[in-house]
């Protein structure tokens, strides 16, 4: 079952902050975030695991909500290099490959 | 290190070829995924292999088949191209372990069937 991200879209000015969600409708074992830029290839962020703490690095972070089913990414005082499209990938359990949503389009600008 | 290569970058193909889309990694991984991205829809996974010689189907297999002799290679082959498998196709790989480790991908190849 594909997870469902939120916004699809969103338009930033530099400075500002960000918050993209990923739900799903089974329990989650694991969430992974990817950024693509347009015309590379993903690129990989970070792995959140069922019981882990919320990860992040420099000015982007995520945490895991089980109860929820959900994973949200935070991007603070966005950079016009944050700009892409950035999708979740989903795992039920650790013997099952990931799903992906569809991506969430981020376009920061000056 | 070059990572995840895949070749070519670009091909074009008409209704009823084949071909087949090479992948090659260098990082020792066992795990290795075909993708198709399809504008506005994410990655869709055709089959992936937890190591050489063990391959299984994804979401989206029907007019793909894969093979793994080796760790590093894993050519993903189209039969009879039909024009909806027009797509951006990406190579993946990750380290064993289960599939929560972090995926490295290739660059990938744009394939037009026309």
């Amino acid at each position: 079952q594909q997870p469902v991200q939120s916004p699809q879209a969103v338009i930033l000015r530099e400075g500002e902050d960000a918050v993209i969600n990923c739900s799903s409708s089974k329990a989650l074992y694991s969430v992974h975030w990817y950024r693509q830029k347009h015309g590379e290839a993903p690129v990989f962020l970070m792995i959140l695991l069922k019981g882990g703490e919320q990860k992040g690095h420099d000015k982007i972070s995520a945490s895991f909500n089980e109860k929820k089913q959900q994973s949200s990414l935070y991007l603070t005082a966005s950079q016009l290099s944050y700009s892409g499209t950035y999708f979740c990938g989903t795992g039920n359990s650790g013997n099952t490959p990931l799903v992906f949503g569809k991506g969430t389009r981020l376009s920061v600008i000056a | 290190n070059a990572g995840v290569t895949q070749t070519p970058k670009f091909r074009i193909l008409k209704i009823g070829q084949s071909m087949t889309l090479q992948c090659a990694q260098d990082m020792n991984h066992n795990y290795m995924y075909w993708y198709r991205q399809d504008p506005g829809m994410g990655l869709k996974l055709i089959y992936y292999s937890v190591g050489a010689g063990i391959t299984d189907k994804g979401e989206v297999p029907n007019g793909y088949n894969v093979s793994r002799s080796t760790t590093e290679d894993f050519p993903l082959r189209l039969e009879l191209a039909a024009p909806s498998q027009t797509s951006v196709y990406f190579c993946a790989s990750s380290s064993g372990g289960g599939f929560n480790q972090p995926q490295h991908f290739g660059d990938g190849t744009r394939l037009s069937i026309l």
